[in-house]
């Protein structure tokens, strides 16, 4: 079974929207971490936050913010005002304390933000 | 300078060539990583390292082979490959031994094999 699913594939917004990617995870384990990553066209994995299984509390960043629900096995992402620049394929991974050099990623959700 | 460093960016070569991809490391960690990526397929691990040892090396074949001389600097030596292969292959890095770790990728190394 999948650990981590990102079941929109691709998602088109206009400038000035908020967008929210949807990340699922499945696991046994009590400690864990979620991750998620930006991947431009140039095709590097960027690093943008990690949270662990303990600290449900949300994270802002900027125009960025996460919300984790372990009630719901969810780790979601939002982007308010969206802009061009954020137009890139986004990943959520996670790892576990069984073994932290496993990382599981998802099949990722390309945005594009069109001006 | 970015903390994983990939070299060369682009490569394009043969079936019967014989070359490298290089992968640097200046964030002190102790685990490298070879992902690849092909076209709207999830990521693939390759092979992992820890304290320059191969712990994990997922059924890749043995056209690709992995090189760790020391705990900053990753090879992936590359021969007789096949056109499927083109892809492109991303190194990363983590500090193993803490809880938490988090993994930092290298701008990946895009490979066409004609």
């Amino acid at each position: 079974a999948q650990k981590v699913t990102q079941a929109q594939t691709e998602i088109s917004v206009v400038e000035k929207e908020d967008v929210t990617l949807d990340c699922v995870y499945e696991t046994r384990d009590t400690t864990y971490y979620l991750f998620w990553y930006k991947q431009p066209p140039s095709g590097e994995l960027v690093f943008l936050i990690r949270r662990n299984s303990f600290d449900e509390q949300n994270e802002i960043s900027g125009r960025y913010s996460w919300n984790f629900q372990k009630s719901t096995s969810s780790f979601n992402f939002t982007i308010t005002a969206s802009q061009v620049v954020d137009s890139a394929v986004y990943f959520c991974a996670l790892s576990e304390a069984v073994n932290f050099n496993k990382f599981y990623f998802g099949s990722g959700t390309k945005l594009n933000v069109k001006p | 300078e970015t903390g994983v460093t990939q070299t060369p960016r682009h490569l394009v070569m043969g079936m019967t060539n014989k070359k490298s991809l290089k992968c640097e490391q200046h964030l002190g960690h102790n685990a490298m990583y070879w992902y690849k990526q092909s076209a709207k397929k999830p990521l693939e691990l390759m092979f992992v390292y820890s304290l320059e040892e191969r712990v994990e090396n997922n059924s890749v074949p043995s056209r690709f082979s992995p090189e760790c001389p020391n705990s900053s600097h990753l090879f992936l030596h590359l021969h007789t490959l096949q056109p499927e292969d083109s892809a492109l292959y991303l190194c990363a890095s983590s500090q193993e031994g803490y809880s938490g770790n988090t993994i930092y990728f290298g701008e990946g190394s895009w490979l066409t094999v004609v």
